[in-house]
């Protein structure tokens, strides 16, 4: 039981470039989320997913898309990376209670944008 | 909209000692959920404790325990007998419906 886990754990990449970052959970849970912590401005909620197929926008999902094809993975796009998206993202997941229930989250992926 | 407020941005504590990290929330419902998360030097965060905002009764998790004053909204964390390990971030947190909202955060410091 691997938990929540996150792929990659650090990328650097040049404005304009495009990727993906890839959250996965074996935990059966409902409701996964992605967040941005950058100092200073604690966790901010991007985009969060409340059962397969389904995705909402949380605080901050300019310049971001998701999709959550399967239960057990939720993927955050960046179409043309920003410097101003460098940050540190994790995934969490919690069961259908949502965020009434406690979230597990990832270990985080640093990116770098240059 | 609900805002989370944490003061302290950073804090110490002598080993052994007990310490309180302050939390200060706002929203017009009644029913919502309070947490507190660790978050170490791994970065992964860990969830501390729990408050369901019906219960009067304050949680307690082992040495930690939170001071909840709904009419306040306040929401403290108090740390008893303070170990090397607890050194971390720690983010105060208010969940309804699909969302959670953090705090920015208090760093504490455990000196040896």
């Amino acid at each position: 039981n691997a938990g929540v886990t996150q792929t990659p754990k650090f990328r650097v990449l040049k404005t304009g470039q495009s990727m993906t970052l890839l959250c996965a959970q074996d935990m059966n849970h409902e409701y996964m989320y992605w967040y941005r912590q950058d100092p200073g401005m604690g966790l901010r909620l991007i985009h969060y997913s409340v059962g397969e197929g389904t995705t909402a926008k949380g605080e901050v999902p300019d310049g971001y898309n998701v999709s959550r094809l399967k239960k057990q993975n939720f993927l955050l796009g960046l179409e043309s990376a920003a410097p101003s998206q460098t940050s540190v993202y994790f995934c969490a997941s919690s069961t259908s209670g949502g965020p009434l229930e406690t979230q597990y989250f990832g270990p985080g992926t640093r990116l770098l944008v240059l | 909209a609900q805002t989370v407020t944490q003061s302290q941005p950073e804090m110490s504590v002598q080993e052994a000692e007990t310490v309180t990290l302050s939390c200060t929330y706002d929203t017009s419902e009644s029913d919502y959920y309070l947490f507190w998360y660790k978050q170490p030097p791994s970065r992964q965060m860990i969830l501390v404790i729990r408050q369901e905002a019906y219960k009067q009764q304050n949680a307690t998790e082992n040495r930690f325990s939170v001071n909840f004053q709904k009419a306040a909204k306040s929401f403290s964390l108090k740390i008893s007998d303070s170990q090397l390990g607890d050194a971390a971030m720690y983010f105060c947190a208010y969940s309804r419906g699909d969302k959670i909202i953090f705090g920015k955060g208090t760093r504490l410091h455990i000196l040896p």
